[in-house]
């Protein structure tokens, strides 16, 4: 069974923190994706990456870097947390036109 | 750019009544998802769609490539179908490595 997991489901942090949330696939794919989602503006792409090393910037990135050191770990790092970061974030793999989605990580800045 | 419309943007049903979202779209795509995702919760993939029709239990997609729509049918709903249903497209692209274009979102609430 396919398999897109994220390192936490809810988390808190403190203004001007550095933040990783990590996302690892078990399928061997070569594209994997990070977005946010907020009410009233739908899901939106922070980063992408299509291989190791590899990465994209998407629609938002600014406030955001990535990590992929390995081909089934997709790292999103927040350099200093801000409170306008406060998002659910979601992290996808995909697989020709298939795409998985993670649970997903609800994050809070204060 | 491509703009994807849903509609409606909140439904609010009795049970047991057939339910119908729409989605529409501005330019080509190779493919097309539906997404499901409950209060609180994480985004599940219910149907990925290129042509035709597809159906998994009370859930059926259907795609126009010509027209540029696809719509989402409840059969016999339920209130634990109430969930925000996603639709998003993904463009014709030679790498295929571009995000998805994402709806807004459907709201639905299936009352008892």
């Amino acid at each position: 069974d396919v398999k897109v997991t994220q390192s936490s489901r809810y988390l808190v942090k403190r203004t001007g923190e550095k933040v990783f949330l990590e996302c690892v696939q078990d399928m061997d794919h070569e594209n994997m994706f990070w977005y946010r989602q907020d009410p009233g503006l739908g899901l939106r792409l922070i980063y992408f990456s299509y291989d190791v090393k590899m990465k994209e910037k998407g629609d938002i990135p600014e406030g955001y870097s990535v990590s992929r050191e390995k081909k089934e770990r997709f790292s999103l790092i927040l350099e200093s947390a801000s409170t306008n970061q406060t998002s659910m974030y979601l992290c996808a793999s995909r697989l020709v036109n298939e795409q998985f989605f993670g649970p997903g990580t609800r994050l809070t800045v204060l | 750019k491509n703009e994807v419309e849903q509609s409606p943007q909140n439904l609010t049903a009795q049970e047991g009544e057939f339910i119908t979202i729409n989605c529409s779209y501005s330019v080509g795509i190779s493919a097309l998802h539906w997404l499901q995702q409950h209060p609180g919760g994480g985004i599940v993939s219910l149907f990925m769609l290129s042509s035709g029709k597809k159906k998994h239990g009370r859930l059926i997609a259907t795609i126009n490539i010509q027209e540029k729509h696809s719509s989402l049918h409840i059969t016999a709903s339920h209130p634990r179908d109430s969930a925000v249903y996603i639709c998003a497209v993904l463009m014709y692209s030679g790498g295929g490595a571009d995000g998805l274009t994402f709806g807004k979102g459907t709201h639905l609430i299936i009352q008892p």
